[in-house]
């Protein structure tokens, strides 16, 4: 079966530094997201894209995030400056047909120090 | 106004039992209701999912109850089994103009031999 791959599973930094967590998408798929998941919390939305622009985002995606993707294959998040409150586990998914339940990747569990 | 409220927070339930799940929310606009399964350590997976012009689908030990006029659906896990141990989220978009989903908090599943 499909999966949407991400790497790397788990990323220590320390705060202030630039984290990029990357994502591979499955392959035929057109919409792709980003949500993450604080411990023991329920998972949010952070940012939708579709056609190489965001069609979507929330709050909590304020200028020191950004996604792109680089390439036909990847889809990145970075996080300019982490910040502690950062700390969660980021999950990326993608989408064949808009408006319908979306496959999840098994998550980047980013802890800032 | 966004809120999916979800309960219980945990379960424990025997084998052979029935598990079952509860959501609300306020929004009406809401068109998609879907169910998500999530074990330690991996993302969350698509379980089953609703829209509001069915009451139920069911989909092997897997159902959903859909009161429209309560603003409320269930997750009923017929014949439960160890293997169902894990946290299950229910969530609800507008899909007609989004795909961004709105998770509930979560319920831990543990089913006991």
């Amino acid at each position: 079966e499909p999966e949407v791959t991400q790497t790397p599973s788990h990323q220590v930094t320390q705060m202030g530094q630039e984290v990029i967590l990357r994502c591979v998408p499955i392959s035929n798929h057109l919409y792709f997201y980003w949500y993450r998941q604080i411990l023991g919390q329920k998972v949010e939305f952070l940012v939708s894209f579709y056609n190489n622009e965001i069609s979507e985002k929330s709050e909590i995606f304020d200028d020191q995030f950004s996604v792109e993707r680089p390439d036909g294959s990847n889809f990145t998040l970075k996080i300019r400056s982490t910040k502690l409150e950062d700390s969660a586990m980021y999950f990326c998914a993608s989408n064949l047909v808009a408006g319908y339940g979306y496959t999840f990747g098994s998550g980047t569990r980013l802890t800032v120090v | 106004q966004q809120q999916v409220k979800q309960s219980p927070q945990s379960l424990i339930v025997q084998k052979g039992g029935i598990s079952i799940i509860n959501c609300a929310y306020e929004n009406t606009a809401f068109d998609y209701f879907p169910w998500y399964q999530q074990f330690p350590g991996k993302g969350p997976a698509l379980l089953i999912a609703i829209r509001p012009d069915v009451s139920e689908k069911k989909e092997g030990r897997f159902t959903i109850s859909f009161n429209k006029s309560a603003k409320q659906f269930s997750l009923h896990i017929m014949d439960s089994q160890p293997g169902d141990s894990a946290t299950y989220f229910c969530a609800a978009s507008k899909s007609y103009n989004t795909d961004k989903l709105i998770f509930g908090t979560g319920t831990r599943l543990q089913v006991f031999p």
